[in-house]
């Protein structure tokens, strides 16, 4: 019963160097998303994938790219990390028929110093 | 675009006491209106949503919110506070009803006193 899960859960980098994070999703979601997290802005949406194949830019885009690599499967890369992007990143699916509830994970920790 | 305001960004309540979370929102046609928890550690989750019909929903956790266009507010009530409701509430609003559509607001966290 795992639902969304992201890896991983912390994580320091330092200035210029890139990672990625992974974000699996066992519900047969077609949407997935990526949001972060930041004190007092709520989240914000990064990237979006409506179905496997497609991405596109959500509100803050800059310095992030965006794999679906399969329909469970959404990740998230940071090609040259800047402080800016030290957030909690969370990663969700929702179902189709637009019900309108997204499905969390617990969230990645990223600090980049 | 749609925007939120929370105007609370903290809020203490004893346990057993009523509560109530504001949340206002701009939007130039009728909004698909939501109200998630995050518990400290963990991903949001759905509490609530009002898409069309009666402006009284109820949701999870004895929670219920009231639509009032008039105001442009979706406030959330409890009637009464468990010490397990200490979360930060994220109001969101969106123009359709799938995520690309939504704006979250900036989140009340609620402390809770014995």
């Amino acid at each position: 019963n795992a639902g969304v899960t992201q890896t991983p859960k912390f994580q320091v980098l330092k200035t210029g160097q890139s990672m990625t994070l992974q974000c699996a999703q066992d519900m047969n979601h077609n949407s997935m998303y990526w949001y972060r997290q930041d004190p007092g802005m709520g989240l914000r949406l990064i990237y979006y994938s409506a179905s496997e194949g497609t991405t596109d830019k959500g509100e803050v885009p800059n310095g992030y790219n965006v794999s679906r690599l399969n329909k469970r499967e959404f990740s998230l890369r940071l090609e040259s990390a800047a402080p800016s992007q030290t957030s909690v990143y969370f990663c969700a699916s929702s179902p189709d028929g637009g019900t309108g509830e997204l499905f969390f994970g617990e969230g990645s920790r990223l600090t980049v110093l | 675009a749609q925007s939120v305001t929370q105007p609370d960004i903290h809020i203490t309540v004893s346990e057993g006491a009523s509560l109530e979370l504001r949340c206002n929102y701009s939007y130039g046609a009728t909004p698909y209106l939501f109200w998630y928890v995050q518990s400290p550690g963990q991903g949001l989750q759905l509490l609530l949503k009002y898409f069309s019909g009666d402006t009284l929903v109820q949701g999870i956790k004895g929670f219920e919110a009231e639509f009032k266009r008039s105001q442009s507010s979706f406030n959330l009530r409890k009637p009464s506070v468990h010490w397990s409701d200490a979360a930060e509430y994220f109001c969101a609003v969106g123009a359709g009803n799938y995520g690309q559509n939504f704006v979250f607001g900036p989140g009340t966290r609620l402390s809770v006193l014995p």
